[in-house]
């Protein structure tokens, strides 16, 4: 059973970069078959994409965010990575990494439980 | 681009039928898949409908999904409603080059 979990500071001071990783258990970050994403929820409303990558280190990210974000995969640790630099109060929420099946529909088929991150001094 | 909007809020009381709507901005609803995540209270979004009306192994049949070209929209419907339906429900398609659209979610009450 695939298993994916979040981790990384549950606090990050306003214009500091916000580091996550999401470290994959019973299946391989590498399979040929599934891209690999990042979502976010604050705290009351609705889901965010982030961005999503391949294994190979292609990767699509949210158009508003993009200047922010890196994601990169370490397939020797079978874990993919989230930064976002200059974050703000706005950038308070659950942050879920997640397997996407690009041949159906994108679907996201596994998620972590998510890490709440607050944005706070 | 496209963006994909839902009700707000539903409510429904135990036994009954509701169907959530997904409404697609701009182009063909049928033009990409379309998938139904449920999500309680202080859990991770769990598949309810993928590929437009697949259930995943474990979902029961009360589940349907279904897509209306006259509306532009994609419906999620759950028949014989328990309390235990009562989440947030989200719809979610994509586009070339953005592979996560999500719309903002249906608050579901079951009274």
């Amino acid at each position: 059973q695939l298993q994916l979990q979040e981790s990384g500071p549950g606090l990050v001071k306003p214009s500091e970069t916000l580091s996550l990783t999401c470290t994959v258990s019973g299946g391989s970050i590498s399979s040929s078959n599934y891209y690999w994403v990042w979502i976010r929820q604050p705290p009351g409303k609705g889901l965010e994409w982030i961005g999503t990558i391949y294994y190979r280190g292609s990767a699509y990210y949210n158009p508003s965010l993009k200047s922010r974000i890196t994601i990169s995969v370490d397939t020797s640790k079978n874990q993919l990575s989230l930064r976002l630099s200059s974050v703000t109060a706005a950038d308070t929420a659950v942050y879920y990494c997640g397997r996407q099946v690009y041949s159906s529909g994108w679907h996201i088929d596994y998620w972590g439980q998510g890490t709440l991150v607050t944005v706070s001094s | 681009n496209f963006m994909l909007t839902q009700p707000h809020s539903m409510s429904e009381s135990p036994g009954k039928t509701v169907t959530i709507s997904c409404t697609r901005s701009s182009g063909s609803i049928a033009s990409n898949y379309v998938q139904w995540y449920q999500q309680r209270p202080g859990s991770s979004p769990t598949t309810v409908i993928y590929e437009n009306n697949q259930r995943p192994s474990g979902v029961p049949d009360r589940f349907s999904g279904s897509i209306d070209s006259s509306s532009n929209s994609a419906s999620l419907t759950i028949s014989g409603l328990k309390t235990e339906d009562e989440a947030d429900y989200y719809c979610q398609s994509y586009y070339s080059g953005n592979p996560g659209v999500f719309g903002g979610g249906t608050k579901l009450t079951v009274v």
